[in-house]
């Protein structure tokens, strides 16, 4: 009865080769997030969909993109990947935008050789 | 701005104890919601509980309990009689109506047998 899913659990990547993170949920939720975390720090958000409607932060590296093409999907595209983008990389859901629980999934540990 | 202060960086705690892991948060809102979770060593944010600023009582969910302190503004997480599953990091979070969702720095528990 998996909520929200992250695939794959673990991705290795080379320096400067795009790499994608996926994400699914099954609460049929109109927001989707992607938040970037570092060790031993808070996640830190870098963008949202609202349904069909994108929200970037305005420190988002350009380098980060995101595409949901259904509401069950939402997918992180590292365009050209730097040591410095090693991190877990967290997707969460929430019914709404107006102050509702966000629902995470297990997170993507992404490693950059 | 809202900001959150969690004042403990670790805590440890004999198993079958009760602990009380400190937040406190900043905001000029009468509207917001308070948030905990846990994120274990595998890296998933896992809920536990939620508090609104109208919500008079306070929040309960199991084991779990939140001593919400508007006038200090203070949102303590309450765990009894801890287990040692409960060793994790845990980070308290604030969200106005419509804004992100702000994290602390974390506090790291480990329970001892």
């Amino acid at each position: 009865d998996a909520m929200v899913i992250q695939n794959p659990r673990y991705q290795v990547t080379q320096f400067g080769k795009p790499v994608t993170l996926s994400c699914s949920q099954t609460l049929n939720h109109n927001v989707m997030y992607w938040y970037q975390q570092k060790s031993s720090q808070a996640p830190k958000l870098l963008f949202h969909y609202y349904d069909k409607d994108f929200n970037n932060e305005a420190d988002t590296p350009d380098n980060f993109q995101s595409r949901r093409p259904n509401t069950s999907f939402c997918f992180l595209d590292i365009r050209s990947p730097g040591l410095g983008d090693a991190a877990m990389y967290l997707c969460a859901t929430s019914r709404d935008a107006s102050g509702e629980t966000q629902y995470f999934g297990p997170g993507t540990r992404l490693l950059v050789l | 701005a809202q900001k959150i202060t969690q004042t403990q960086p670790g805590m440890f705690v004999q198993e079958k104890e009760a602990v009380t892991l400190d937040c406190t948060y900043d905001t000029s809102d009468q509207s917001y919601g308070l948030f905990w979770y846990k994120q274990p060593s595998s890296g998933e944010m896992i809920f536990l509980i939620y508090q609104g600023s109208y919500d008079e009582q306070n929040a309960t969910e199991g084991r779990y309990s939140l001593n919400f302190q508007k006038a200090r503004k203070s949102a303590n997480l309450v765990i009894s009689a801890s287990q040692l599953g409960d060793s994790a990091m845990y980070f308290c979070a604030m969200r106005r109506w419509t804004q992100k969702l702000v994290f602390g720095q974390g506090t790291r528990l480990t329970i001892n047998p």
